[in-house]
Parts: C-alpha cells; structure tokens; sequence
C-alpha cells in the first residue's frame, strides 16, 4: 500500500480564500484523524472519523473549519475563509480498528498570507 | 482528562552518547503507551509501543517501559546517532467502543552532532 496520502503537499493563499485539504487513507482502515501542527500549540487533533461518520469534532477551532469523508477512500478538510493564524502544517492519518498504530501521511504545508 | 507530559526541548547530544526522554501522563483507564518520531519534512511513525504495565517496548536501539506505578514511558537509547535527530512525540490511546482518545505530548526536538 502506498500509505497515507495527502494533496498538496503545500498551500500558499491570501487571506479571505478558500482552502481544501485532501486526504486518501491506507485502504481498510476504518478510523481517519485530522491533526494540526504548529510551534506554539504542537499537535492537535481537529477531527476524526470512524467509518466515514465524524465522531468527535470538539477539536474543529471554528465554524471556518469543516471537514467531510463522503467515502473510505477520501476525506476533505476546508477553512473558508482562511486567516493568517491557520497557517500550519495539516496531517491526515488512518489506523485501522483492530490496531492502535497510527500511520501518517506527509501533511500539508499551509500558509496563509 | 486523558494527558501527556515531555521533557521539554531541545535536547543537544553527541554522537554516542546516552539518551533519555522523559515522558509521564494521566489517564482514566489502562492505556497503551506509544513512541513516535518525526523526521524533518515528514509525518509521525510509530517508533515503539507497550500495551500494558511492565512491558518493554524496543526498536532501532530504543527503549521504553511502561510504568504504571510512577505512570511514567520513558524513552532511552544507549548510544546515539546523528540520523536519530528528529521530534519524538509520546502519546497515549484508550478505546472504547468506536472512541477513540489519542493524545500526544508536545514533542521532544533531539539534536546529535557528530
């Protein structure tokens, strides 16, 4: 299996824009999660899904934040309208239900100017 | 609630010399313990696990004992290199059912200069 694969790799926009975020999980996995990070806050956990339904969002900053997995083989994270202050690198991972090892995609480099 | 604390950062060795990371947390429940490590440029990898109390987690020379009765998951190496700098992140999971509670602590920056 290829692994965890995140779309694109960078993300440079102005202020006001729309971004969308694309995440294809290890196929089978059945648990997907959504992470921030940055200097000053780490690693934080946004969103997860367990079988494409979003189980525990408390983690979303704000309504700018959504995130969507119409199937098990994809998944979106959308800020509009982004601010300066989202910049960060996003990561996707999947673990599968009857492990608890999680595997990581590349993340997405985003900046907002 | 569910929490992790690291040593913090950054940490500077030489090559060869010995590491330890410290790592405690709290937790409603019994959960299984983990390492991940983080290159630049890249997303977490699991480096090492335990699963419940006494047992040792290794791998690549590392090590880490899951203590339950100092609730501690520190991580060693007895001698490291300078392709082992990188962020180390403890972190816990708990399941029940379909939830999932993984929590992570803020990440160690290692530095090993040849």
């Amino acid at each position: 299996d290829a692994g965890v694969i995140q779309s694109p790799r960078h993300e440079v926009t102005e202020m006001g824009q729309e971004v969308t975020l694309r995440c294809k999980p290890i196929s089978g996995h059945d648990y997907l999660f959504w992470y921030r990070q940055t200097m000053m806050r780490g690693l934080e956990l946004l969103i997860y899904f367990n079988n494409n339904v979003p189980i525990d969002d408390s983690g979303m900053p704000e309504d700018r934040f959504s995130a969507k997995m119409p199937n098990a083989s994809f998944s979106t994270l959308k800020i509009q309208p982004s601010e300066p202050r989202d910049s960060a690198v996003y990561f996707c991972a999947s673990v599968d239900r009857g492990d608890e090892k999680l595997f990581f995609g590349s993340g997405t480099q985003l900046s907002v100017l | 609630g569910n929490s992790v604390t690291q040593m913090e950062g950054p940490v500077t060795l030489s090559e060869e010399a010995f590491l330890t990371i410290n790592c405690t947390y709290t937790a409603t429940g019994y959960p299984s313990l983990f390492w991940y490590v983080q290159y630049p440029g890249e997303g977490l990898q699991l480096l090492l696990k335990a699963t419940k109390a006494d047992d040792k987690g290794s791998n690549k020379g590392f090590e880490a004992t899951y203590r339950k009765e100092t609730t501690s998951f520190h991580l060693e190496k007895g001698s490291v290199q300078v392709s082992d700098s990188a962020v180390y992140f403890c972190a816990l999971s708990l399941t029940q059912s379909s939830a999932r509670q993984l929590t992570f602590g803020s990440g160690t920056q290692l530095t090993v200069l040849p």
